[in-house]
């Protein structure tokens, strides 16, 4: 089974600043989906990024860019010039193409990320 | 174009009773999943439904069902509700094809008195 890991249960960054979110995952399949998605207060669990592992090129999406190290099955997202919106919290997410698994997602613990003004 | 949503909002139950959560996938997605939000646990994977079967479901006791209607929409129901089923339940479609990603309704919060 898969597992997927963020070790970083909080995070807080200055408005316009850097932060990047770090994801390690565990997987003995050669190809998958991995994904972030933020939920805000609101509840709804919104995409963000999405990365097909067979692809070298990492994803970008405007200010949110990801870091994939397939060797070191590390996927980390990077939200560049952070916003006052973008304080959410941050759920990295694997999916398997193994029909077994059924296209289920399997998700991070979560990390939460604070901007601040 | 609607997102996926869900009905309740906030549903509040008694200890042995039983609750039915919905949902209505994208226009045009015929995957319907189901996850379980509870404090402390993260994430959790319930059912998969696509094209009216049942295709999937993660590690829950037989007391967590659901169903698929031919609309596509979805019922998640929950048996003998125990204190530890409360919790935001989520639901996502997902258009046919494998590569698509899922898309999430705001959940419902069932809360257990």
């Amino acid at each position: 089974a898969q597992t997927v890991t963020q070790s970083q249960p909080e995070m807080s960054v200055q408005e316009a600043e850097t932060v990047t979110l770090s994801c390690t995952y565990d997987t003995s399949e050669s190809d998958y989906y991995l994904f972030w998605y933020k939920q805000p207060p609101s509840r709804q669990m919104i995409l963000v990024i999405r990365q097909e592992a067979y692809k070298q090129q990492n994803a970008t999406e405007n200010r949110f860019s990801v870091n994939f190290q397939k060797a070191a099955k590390s996927f980390s997202l990077k939200i560049s010039d952070s916003q006052l919106g973008d304080a959410a919290m941050y759920f990295c997410a694997y999916r398997s193409l193994e029909f077994s698994s059924g296209s289920r997602l399997t998700f991070g613990e979560g990390t939460q990320l604070t901007v601040n003004p | 174009e609607a997102g996926v949503t869900q009905s309740p909002t906030h549903l509040i139950k008694t200890r042995g009773q039983q609750a039915t959560l919905r949902c209505s996938p994208i226009s045009g997605h015929t995957s319907v999943y189901w996850y379980q939000q509870a404090l402390g646990l993260g994430l959790q994977f319930l059912l998969w439904y696509d094209e009216g079967e049942e295709r999937n479901r993660g590690n829950f006791p037989p007391r967590f069902s659901g169903r698929q209607f031919p609309n596509y929409s979805s019922e998640l129901n929950v048996n003998a509700l125990e204190l530890e089923d409360s919790a935001l339940y989520l639901c996502a479609s997902r258009w046919g094809q494998e590569n698509q990603p899922q898309h999430f309704g705001d959940g419902t919060r069932l809360s257990i008195l």
